[in-house]
């Protein structure tokens, strides 16, 4: 089975500080993947990376960075926290090529910033 | 513009009937897929189906179905005999194949089933 593995299931943090989230898979995917979650608005992409030291923009990339120095980890980076970055974290990984294939979501992180 | 479109935010159902949860979509991609997620309350995102643009049956996997009506761009998944661990948010999703690398998927805002015993 594969396995996407995310650092914490919770975690707080104050405004102002650099929070790291790292997100670990296990089954060689060239593709990985960072969504934030928030009610109402489903899950929204923040950057992806198809391949090691590749990264691309999502939907909402601003006041976020990422780092995937390897295949099996992406790191997400939130420079300087705010409050609005509240949210509930996402990673997910799958392999590049095959259009059926699902993206693999490890357990989530609820990151509060307070 | 909404890519993805779940207009029901919360269902009920009762246990052991059948449940239709609605999404429609929009793109002008000949060549897309469309999956279906489900999130229980303890936060991990489960793949339940897919659906591919080119498919000519509709996708069946055990309980799950896919009712897909390409002109109407309508991707409805169908729950069979409901059951009290059914009770979770859903996601639909599409990935357009135009897109660059990447398989980037598109979510729709869910919907909140609760299946009542």
């Amino acid at each position: 089975d594969v396995k996407v593995t995310q650092s914490s299931r919770y975690l707080v943090k104050r405004t102002g500080e650099k929070v790291f989230l790292e997100c670990v898979q296990d089954m060689d995917h060239e593709n990985m993947f960072w969504y934030r979650q928030d009610p109402g608005l489903g899950l929204r992409l923040i950057y992806f990376s198809y391949d090691v030291k590749m990264k691309e923009k999502g939907d909402i990339p601003e006041g976020y960075s990422v780092s995937r120095e390897k295949k099996e980890r992406f790191s997400l980076i939130l420079e300087s926290a705010s409050t609005n970055q509240t949210s509930m974290y996402l990673c997910a990984s799958s392999f590049f090529q095959g259009s059926n294939q699902p993206q693999h979501f490890g357990d989530g992180t609820r990151l509060s910033i307070l | 513009a909404q890519k993805i479109t779940q207009t029901q935010p919360g269902m009920f159902v009762q246990e052991k009937e059948a449940v239709t949860l609605d999404c429609t979509y929009d793109t002008s991609d000949p060549s897309y897929g469309l999956f279906w997620y489900k999130q229980p309350s303890s936060g991990e995102m489960i793949f339940l189906i897919y659906q591919g643009s080119y498919d000519q049956q509709n996708a069946t996997e055990g309980r799950y179905s896919l009712n897909f009506q390409k002109a109407r761009k309508s991707a409805n998944l169908v729950i069979s005999a409901s059951q009290l661990g059914d009770s979770a948010m859903y996601f639909c999703a599409m990935r357009e194949e135009g897109e660059t690398s990447g398989s980037r998927l598109t979510f729709g805002e869910g919907t909140q089933l609760t299946v009542n015993p």
